[in-house]
């Protein structure tokens, strides 16, 4: 099980955004981070708990091991409105957290 | 252009059956592990099952084992979800979703935009 915090937040422009990811048991570093934007398909945004994609914005970064994980935004922009996910690929079945909904104060 | 394009969603009454298929494009299908990921309207993320690249190893969540059915055929490019016996709850949107590599335990980098399962009586 994977379990996020918090399940909202409302945040300004340029502000520093934390979100959290807490397994249930040890899954490693296989723990990845999706943003879903409405009526949109999930995008992969940090692969392997701390890895950055290619091509994606240098203010997404991730760390974590074990059962304890974030997700870091720096200096949000407005396009960065929208709900995150984390995902465990360690074990099946696969498991998602219950996501992240970020809004604009 | 690399993409994955589904289809065969629609209205079926509870007990009923859909076959949904995933064109994949732009890249070469049959070297990664290939995902089904559904959305209740309204909910969360939820893993359906994988297949491993030849196809020789299948993985489901529990709510849908002895259901649904993943399989792929590579000289056609094609992902496809067999789903039988449907519940009012397996209404939502069916992603396919492709690895970033080509390893069991990779991220979902390529998904496609979904379709849409409504299971009403």
């Amino acid at each position: 099980v994977l379990t996020q915090s918090p399940d909202f937040q409302s945040v300004t422009p340029k502000e520093k955004v934390s979100i959290t990811c807490r397994a249930s048991q040890n899954i490693g570093t296989t723990l990845h981070w999706y943003q879903q934007k409405p009526d949109q398909s999930p995008k992969l945004v940090i692969k392997f708990a701390s890895q950055s994609i290619s091509g994606g914005p240098s203010r997404f970064s991730g760390s974590g091991s074990g059962t304890d994980f974030t997700l870091t935004i720096n200096s949000l922009e407005v396009e960065d409105v929208a709900t995150y996910y984390c995902h465990q690929s360690s074990d099946f079945p696969y498991t998602f957290g219950q996501g992240t909904k970020l809004d604009i104060k | 252009e690399v993409q994955l394009v589904e289809s065969g969603g629609g209205l079926v009454q509870p007990g009923g059956s859909l076959r949904l298929s995933c064109a994949a494009s732009g890249f070469t299908f049959s070297d990664y592990w290939m995902n089904w990921v559904r959305q209740a309207p309204g909910k969360g993320l939820e893993w359906v099952a994988n297949i491993k690249r030849d196809g020789s190893e299948k993985y489901y969540v529990e709510s849908v084992k002895g259901r649904f059915t993943i399989s792929r055929d590579d000289a056609k490019n094609s992902l496809y979800l067999q789903m039988n016996s449907l519940r009012v709850e397996d209404t939502g949107v069916y992603y396919c979703a492709r690895t970033y590599g080509t390893g069991r335990s990779s991220a979902l980098y390529l998904w496609g935009q979904g379709t849409l399962v409504t299971v009403s009586s």
